[in-house]
């Protein structure tokens, strides 16, 4: 069946430093790929999303990349700061229903 | 602020009651999602409305069934409550249902079952 899987669960980096979490998906057809954040008693935020004619994108310290051929994407944050910390859902559609399938979500933790 | 609104914040309720959970869409948006988060099976997708039509099913237990009315406000009824229910419960809208689309997240509803 469908599914994403998502790497590190959790994520402790330096205050300045980058960090990276990778989803893997497993439907060949979705065309479609958003990336959220959560913070505690929050719903989703939408920070970024990609398409599948498009194997990069970026807005000012976060990027994601897509490789269709490997069926994995990547979400990048640099220069991370205190208030990045929250936990991060990578998610896949396509065509059709539109529903996501989450993956399980990454901790991210941004040491001051 | 996504302008989904959800209400109640939160719910308690005891095992074997019935519950209605209240979404209203961004102005515009047509189609309403519901999500169930739980520590245990993360984000599941429950079930889509698209201009007061079911569009798409996802692992909605037969216990819990939805509508969405003219005015696009959707309810996500809950009942013959289990312990297991306990989880948040969010909604999300979008613009369309046909081609790529961004979901909007709701603030969620706590679900306590006790």
């Amino acid at each position: 069946g469908e599914n994403v899987e998502q790497h590190p669960s959790t994520l402790s980096v330096q205050e300045g430093d980058s960090a990276v979490i990778k989803c893997t998906y497993s439907d060949s057809a979705s065309n479609y790929f958003p990336w959220y954040k959560q913070e505690l008693g929050k719903g989703p935020q939408l920070i970024i999303d990609i398409r599948s004619n498009v194997g990069e994108k970026k807005d000012q310290r976060i990027a994601v990349t897509l490789n269709k051929t490997a069926k994995h994407f990547s979400l990048h944050i640099t220069e991370t700061q205190p208030e990045d910390s929250a936990v991060y859902f990578c998610a896949a559609s396509k065509g059709g229903t539109y529903k996501y399938i989450f993956g399980t979500g990454t901790r991210l933790k941004v040491l001051a | 602020d996504s302008g989904v609104t959800q209400t109640p914040k939160h719910l308690i309720t005891a095992t074997g009651q019935r519950v209605t959970l209240r979404c209203s869409p961004r102005s515009g948006d047509l189609s309403v999602y519901w999500y169930q988060q739980s520590l245990d099976q993360g984000l599941q997708f429950l079930i889509q409305y698209y201009n007061g039509e079911e569009r798409a099913k996802g692992n909605i237990l037969e216990r819990f069934s939805a509508q969405q009315f003219p005015d696009l406000h959707s309810e996500l009824n809950l009942s013959s409550l289990e312990l297991g229910d306990s989880a948040l419960y969010f909604c999300a809208s979008s613009p369309r249902s046909l081609g790529d689309n961004e979901q909007f997240f709701g603030p969620g509803t706590r679900l306590t079952v006790l």
